[in-house]
């Protein structure tokens, strides 16, 4: 079966520009997540998505990030406007119903300069 | 508040010896417990997993261990191999927060040939 996949891998922006990441999930698979993993920390839940409704958005800083789940298929990550301390990698999850293991993307790498 | 904790942020261990990464948690709710490896600009890929009804599961050199009562949890690699360099991530699910992961910090693994 084809894998998560995310684009764009890298993106370099500058402060208070916006930016959107792309994520279309394992197919069939239900829920959805989208997860902030900063250098040398453990990804942290940003949103989680079960069909095309928000299961949890408490971690995600509404002012500037919001996401929305297509028809519950792809999804899309949006940062606007950036700041630096959200430069990170931006993972893609997907996983069949609860308590199944997640399925990642590579991530997008963003740096803020 | 870090929920999962990998204390350890480096291991190093000779190739045909056993590797044990050890990963505490304090919500005596988390239910299904994960262990992922993840290789340099890929994302975590599932390893094994374990429910809280369990206190160990196997799948071939991969060995987790649960022990409930001291919110502990490990993962034993036997034999090692250098292949199996990365960082390896613990993650935790809450039945009462919509089953959101929430993942340690990781550890390095290197297996020295």
């Amino acid at each position: 079966e084809a894998g998560v996949a995310q684009s764009p891998r890298y993106k370099i922006i500058e402060k208070r520009q916006s930016v959107a990441f792309w994520c279309n999930p394992i197919s069939g698979h239900a829920t959805l997540y989208w997860y902030q993993q900063i250098l040398g920390q453990g990804p942290k839940l940003l949103i989680q998505f079960q069909n095309n409704g928000v299961v949890d958005d408490s971690q995600l800083p509404k002012d500037r990030f919001s996401a929305e789940r297509l028809k519950g298929v792809d999804s899309t990550l949006k940062i606007q406007p950036a700041k630096l301390e959200d430069s990170a990698v931006y993972l893609c999850a997907s996983s069949p119903d609860y308590n199944s293991p997640l399925h990642f993307g590579n991530g997008t790498r963003l740096t803020v300069t | 508040d870090q929920q999962v904790k990998q204390n350890s942020p480096s291991l190093s261990v000779q190739e045909g010896r056993i590797s044990i990464l050890n990963c505490d948690y304090t919500n005596s709710m988390f239910d299904y417990f994960l262990w992922y490896k993840k290789y340099p600009a890929e994302g975590p890929t599932f390893l094994i997993s374990i429910s809280s009804i369990k206190d160990k599961n196997e799948d071939g050199r991969f060995t987790v261990f649960l022990n409930k009562s001291a919110k502990h949890l490990s993962l034993h690699i036997v034999p090692s191999q250098p292949g199996d360099s990365a960082v390896y991530f613990c993650a935790a699910s809450d039945p009462n927060t919509g089953n959101q992961f929430y993942f340690g910090t990781g550890t390095s693994l290197t297996v020295i040939p």
